[in-house]
């Protein structure tokens, strides 16, 4: 069974503070995708990553960072957290040999920036 | 412009009846991938069916059928006997070109299933 988990399912930060969205994957595949998830607005790609240390800007990278060191963990984060980034933000993979959009998500994370 | 429009924003159906969920795309490529999700209350985004740009048939995985029609660049998502457990948001996505690593989902439609 495929298995993605993400840190939190629920999370409350103050403006200004640095947040850390932690990603999980146990099936040993190269790409990952970080999403934030808005009503009426559907998924938007924030950053992925097709292997290590390796990262590309999605459509809305900006106030965004990611690291991945390891394969099987990607990381979102926010240097200085701010009310717009409150938002349920998805982690998502898929292997090398499927069709870019058959992806495996996540639960989410419910981020809430006060 | 939007690439991937879902109109719908909300949909019921009474349970056991069949329903459609209305897609239109955007693109300009040759080679294109169409796809829909759905999300539960839980969260999590469920793959649900693939159609590609050059299949000729209809695909169909269970219950569910896109009704491709290229021409009109539609990709509508019927959901037949639907049950309880169907009520969700489904979201209609876009892989464009052969090896994007990205794509483009649409705003959503949350289907309500009722008894």
């Amino acid at each position: 069974d495929v298995k993605v988990t993400q840190s939190s399912r629920y999370l409350v930060k103050r403006t200004g503070e640095k947040v850390f969205l932690e990603c999980v994957q146990d099936m040993d595949h190269e790409n990952m995708f970080w999403y934030r998830q808005d009503p009426g607005l559907g998924l938007r790609l924030i950053y992925f990553s097709y292997d290590v240390k390796m990262k590309e800007k999605g459509d809305i990278p900006e106030g965004y960072s990611v690291s991945r060191e390891k394969k099987e963990r990607f990381s979102l984060i926010l240097e200085s957290a701010s009310t717009n980034q409150t938002s349920m933000y998805l982690c998502a993979h898929r292997p090398r040999d499927r069709d870019p959009g058959t992806q495996y998500f996540g639960p989410g994370t419910r981020l809430l920036v006060l | 412009a939007q690439k991937i429009t879902q109109t719908q924003p909300g949909m019921f159906v009474q349970e056991k009846e069949a329903v459609t969920l209305d897609c239109t795309y955007d693109t300009s490529d040759q080679s294109y991938g169409l796809f829909w999700y759905k999300q539960p209350s839980s969260g999590e985004m469920i793959f649900l069916i693939y159609q590609g740009s050059y299949d000729e048939q209809n695909a169909t995985e269970g219950r569910y059928s896109l009704n491709f029609q290229k021409a009109r660049k539609s990709a509508n998502l019927v959901i037949s006997a639907s049950q309880l457990g169907d009520s969700a948001m489904y979201f209609c996505a876009m892989r464009e070109g052969n090896y994007g690593q990205n794509f483009v989902f649409g705003p959503g439609t949350r289907l309500s299933v009722l008894p």
